[in-house]
């Protein structure tokens, strides 16, 4: 079946660049996802890229895919204190169904 | 607009004792989705419905777990008799469309947080 995979965690200074990455198994994924979670809280869509689509930058937020290699990044530019959280990076897996990774808790220090 | 809502938000049982969840969805809203989120892990679907069909249900473990949608909106999930493996958060999601051609976004609630001792 689809696998999802994550680097677990990730620290970066206030005002620097936090890069997330993902791969995956299944190439036939139309969209591709970020979702954000915050303590205590349920996932949050933060944004998606469509199967046919190398890059999209949305604000601070640019997302990379290489299909060839089966790699989706995520790029927060001046990450925050509050951009701490988690973040799956999740795959449709047929018929609406979503598969995720683990998710990469970003850890945000001054 | 009202996001999905859960309940109970937290819920300690022991093992072999039974639990239910309850979830409505956002209005309008065809596919819902239960999801188990073990701690340290990402979400699993257990189980698909569209309107009040199962569209997925391959990894619902159907020997303690069951759910129903009966009127095509609101949903219950049961586990019974519980196990010490099934603690962890049971996320609820909604979506208005189904299949291809959409972007699929997933709506969650905050979860219902099972702990079995």
């Amino acid at each position: 079946g689809e696998d999802v995979e994550q680097s677990l965690f990730l620290s970066v200074r206030e005002g620097d660049s936090s890069v997330i990455n993902c791969t995956y198994t299944d190439s036939s994924s139309t969209y591709l996802y970020w979702y954000k979670q915050e303590p205590g809280a349920g996932l949050q869509l933060l944004t998606y890229i469509f199967s046919n689509m190398d890059m999209k930058q949305d604000q601070r937020l640019t997302v990379l895919l290489n299909k060839k290699d089966k790699h989706l990044s995520l790029r927060i530019a001046d990450t925050q204190t509050g951009d701490s959280a988690i973040y799956f990076c999740a795959v449709s897996g047929g018929y609406n169904k979503l598969i995720f990774g683990a998710g990469t808790r970003l850890a945000v220090h001054p | 607009e009202a996001g999905v809502a859960q309940s109970p938000r937290y819920k300690i049982i022991e093992k072999r004792q039974s639990v239910a969840f309850w979830c409505n969805p956002i209005s309008g809203h065809a596919t819902l989705y239960w999801y188990q989120q073990i701690l340290g892990q990402g979400p699993k679907l257990l189980i698909q419905f569209q309107n009040n069909g199962v569209v997925d249900d391959s990894q619902l473990p159907k020997d303690r777990f069951s759910a129903e949608r009966l009127k095509g909106v609101d949903s219950t999930l049961k586990i019974q008799p519980a196990k010490l493996e099934d603690s962890a958060v049971y996320l609820c999601a909604s979506s208005s469309k189904s299949g291809t051609g959409n972007t699929g976004e997933l709506f969650f609630g905050e979860g219902s947080r099972l702990t079995v001792l």
